[in-house]
C-alpha cells in the first residue's frame, strides 16, 4: 500500500524553527517528485514547495521562499520541510503529497497520493 | 505568479444531474508537448485530498467516468455528468505549468 505519514507538527512562537518529516512507502521513492502543501484554518490549499526525483529541481511559494527549505533523502524515503522564521499566517495543516514519475516533461503535476496532514500553530 | 480563478463558488446539485466548474488561468497552461498542465482535486468532507484530472483531461487510477476534464489554454472545465451524494466536497483546480504551482480558490458542491 503506497503510504505518506507526516511528522513534527506542533505548536511554535513565531520567529522559532520547526522541521516537518514525511515518511514514504509502498512506491520507488527515488523515482517520484514529491511536494509539501498546506491549508489555513477554514482555507483552500496552497502550495508550499516541491522537489523532483533527484533533488535537480525544486521550488516555493512566495510566501515562504527564504525561509523554507525543502530536501529529500531517498536512501531513507523520507521528504523533510526545513521552516525557519516562522510567523502565524504559517499555520496551517501540511500535507505531503507524491508527485509524478521522473519525467522529462515537467515534474509539478499528477499528486496523486496525500498523507493525513500534520498541523503547524505557530502563535506567542 | 500564474492566478488560478474558479467558479462558482458554491454550487448546489440534484443528485442524477450534471454540473460543471469552471477554471480560468491567467497565462496559457498549454506547454509545446500539447499537454494542459492543469490538475483537478476533490477534498471530502473531513479527508485528505484526491486527485481526479491530470494534465487536463486525463482521469487519475479509480476515478469514477462520470468525472471528465476539457478545455485548453486559459480555460479549464470540469464536469460530472450524473452527481452522486458522495461527490460532495471542495473541488480545486491547479496548474502545474510554473513554479510556484497554484491553486483556484475552490468550489463548494453540496447537494440541494
Amino acid at each position: 500500500e503506497v503510504q505518506l505519514v507526516e511528522s513534527g507538527g506542533g505548536l511554535v512562537q513565531p520567529g522559532r524553527s520547526l522541521r516537518l518529516s514525511c515518511a514514504a512507502s509502498g512506491f520507488t521513492y527515488d523515482d517520484y517528485a514529491m511536494h509539501w502543501v498546506r491549508q489555513g484554518p477554514g482555507k483552500g490549499l496552497e502550495w508550499v514547495s516541491g522537489i523532483n526525483w533527484n533533488s535537480g529541481s525544486i521550488g516555493y511559494a512566495d510566501s515562504v521562499k527564504g525561509r523554507f527549505t525543502i530536501s529529500r533523502d531517498n536512501a531513507k524515503n523520507s521528504l523533510y520541510l526545513q521552516m525557519n522564521s516562522l510567523r502565524p499566517e504559517d499555520t496551517a495543516l501540511y500535507y505531503c503529497t507524491k508527485g509524478v514519475r521522473r519525467s522529462g516533461s515537467g515534474w509539478g503535476y499528477f499528486m496523486d497520493v496525500w498523507g493525513q496532514g500534520t498541523t503547524v500553530t505557530v502563535s506567542s | 505568479d500564474i492566478v488560478m480563478t474558479q467558479s462558482p463558488l458554491s454550487l448546489p446539485v440534484t443528485p442524477g444531474e450534471p454540473a460543471a466548474i469552471s477554471c480560468r488561468s491567467s497565462q496559457s497552461l498549454l506547454h509545446s508537448n500539447g499537454n494542459n498542465y492543469v490538475d483537478w482535486f476533490l477534498q471530502k468532507p473531513g479527508q485528505s485530498p484526491q486527485l481526479l484530472i491530470y494534465l487536463g483531461s486525463n482521469r487519475a487510477s479509480g476515478v469514477p467516468d462520470r468525472f471528465s476534464g476539457s478545455g485548453s489554454g486559459t480555460d479549464f472545465t470540469l464536469k460530472i455528468s450524473r452527481v452522486e451524494a458522495e461527490d460532495v466536497g471542495l473541488y480545486y483546480c491547479m496548474q502545474a505549468l510554473k513554479t510556484p504551482l497554484t491553486f483556484g480558490g475552490g468550489t463548494k458542491v453540496e447537494i440541494k
